[in-house]
């Protein structure tokens, strides 16, 4: 039973233009969500996060949105670079107990110059 | 630069062989997790450990994977015998249970392939 969904393994978007991969969950306990960007042959590295508290964050070109009444997650990039080509995971856990991050399964995303 | 340690890089051992997988957390983090990524499954936890302690391998096939830390700068993930399906990549992260995000850090992986 996957807690975290990536429902579209791949997205292609052109350069200069928004990306928006999006993240659904299940369980609305979750108290943080966080975004992994992994290159071919590297550790996935952290991103960016979001608490549950909030609404939106934002890091540069990077933006989270949560919308917890709909249990879900995006993740906008502005504008695009082939540089952010990758896969990128959406990731969940609760705070109580330090429970391990639980991850969905990536969506590739493809910025095409 | 501190950062997650993982040798061998790549594996590429026989079906029935022991393959043993190393980590090196960063220094002063206290949680290590182990997580093997497939195209089916994506990023899979197999085990983490707080403090040392082992504290859920549920993610684990128990009979043939084992998962240790025989101190604070290292961390084992060993299989015996193994087998062809346990081809993938598999990572280590550590990170501190002292921060409210849970930031992971990870390692550029292990890349086994078992003929």
């Amino acid at each position: 039973d996957q807690q975290v969904k990536q429902n579209s393994p791949s997205l292609s978007v052109q350069e200069g233009r928004i990306s928006i991969l999006n993240c659904d969950y299940t369980n609305s306990m979750f108290d943080y969500f966080l975004w992994y960007k992994k290159y071919p042959a590297e550790g996935p590295t952290f991103l960016i996060s979001i608490s549950s508290i909030k609404d939106k964050n934002e890091d540069g070109r990077f933006t989270v949105f949560l919308n917890k009444s709909a249990k879900h997650l995006s993740l906008h990039i502005v504008p695009s670079q082939p540089g952010d080509s990758a896969v990128y995971f959406c990731a969940a856990f609760l705070l109580s107990g330090n429970t391990p991050l639980v991850f969905g399964k990536g969506t590739r995303l493809s910025v095409i110059a | 630069d501190a950062r997650v340690t993982q040798t061998p890089r790549h594996k590429v051992t026989e079906m029935g062989q022991e393959v043993t997988m190393r980590c090196q957390p960063i220094l002063g983090h206290n949680t290590v997790f182990w997580y093997r990524q497939t195209m089916m499954q994506g990023l899979e936890l197999l085990a983490y450990f707080r403090n040392r302690a082992p504290l859920d391998d549920s993610g684990m096939p128990k009979d043939r994977f084992s998962a240790e830390m025989p101190d604070a700068t290292l961390a084992t993930l060993k299989i015996q015998p193994s087998e062809p399906r346990d081809s993938a990549v598999y990572f280590c992260a550590s990170g501190h249970s002292g921060r409210a995000d849970n930031e992971q850090f990870f390692g550029p992986g292990t890349r086994l392939t078992v003929l």
